[in-house]
């Protein structure tokens, strides 16, 4: 079992609809969530940072983390054709270990 | 400001030759990672700079693979003998002091090992 799961998708929805992404995750040590948004041909950028369970919004997105299940989710509202790009989730203990375990992505395609 | 600069954008090599990537980080950061993201897989660590402090090296597939950083700034991955396996988009990231801070990746250097 990788110690990250994420559906690559594709995931194709029409503009406005609510999106739903999410991770799951073997390592219980992981404290620090985050979800990157990768246009093609680009770098990653981070969208959403996380530390410990709970829910966070920012604007038409919000990251939901739930330590006991080993899930985390990330919701889009009000969906937009710029929001194309493939979503990545990550993931670190934190502390003195610093290296983020990322998911493989899901590639989600908004329709106007 | 700038963000994360690498170069060259695309690299196609052949196999066995050595290949040379580089990594400018924004002014100021002073901790730089290098991943290697493969067709359909997830970022790879490759190795961490953090500062003066030695390298952690842990995430490099093997002793074919290097990276020294200049000056605390500027950073060269270096791929000797490349195999056909390496080829794969090579993204640098950079952050301001001690993790968890948020990192900012550059475009990625495309690699294609024919």
């Amino acid at each position: 079992q990788k110690e990250v799961e994420q559906d690559p998708g594709p995931l194709s929805v029409p503009e406005g609809a609510i999106v739903s992404l999410n991770c799951t995750y073997s390592n219980s040590a992981f404290q620090y969530f985050m979800w990157y948004r990768q246009y093609s041909r680009k770098g990653p950028e981070l969208l959403m940072y996380t530390y410990s369970s709970g829910n966070k919004e920012d604007g038409r997105f919000t990251a939901q983390v739930d330590k006991s299940s080993k899930y985390i989710s990330l919701f889009i509202r009000d969906s937009q054709p710029s929001d194309s790009a493939t979503y990545l989730c990550a993931m670190s203990p934190g502390g003195s270990n610093y290296k983020l375990t990322f998911g493989k992505g899901t590639l989600l395609t908004v329709n106007p | 400001g700038a963000g994360v600069s690498q170069s060259p954008s695309n690299k196609v090599t052949e196999k066995g030759k050595d290949v040379e990537l580089r990594c400018d980080p924004i002014s100021g950061h002073t901790a730089l990672y290098w991943y290697r993201q493969s067709l359909g897989q997830g970022l790879e660590f490759l190795i961490y700079f953090q500062g003066n402090s030695a390298p952690d090296k842990s995430g490099l597939p093997s002793d074919r693979f290097s990276a020294e950083r200049t000056g605390g700034s500027v950073s060269t991955l270096t791929i000797q003998r490349t195999q056909q396996e390496d080829s794969a988009v090579y993204l640098c990231a950079s952050s301001f002091g001690e993790p968890p801070e948020t990192q900012y990746f550059g475009p990625g250097t495309r690699l294609l090992v024919l």
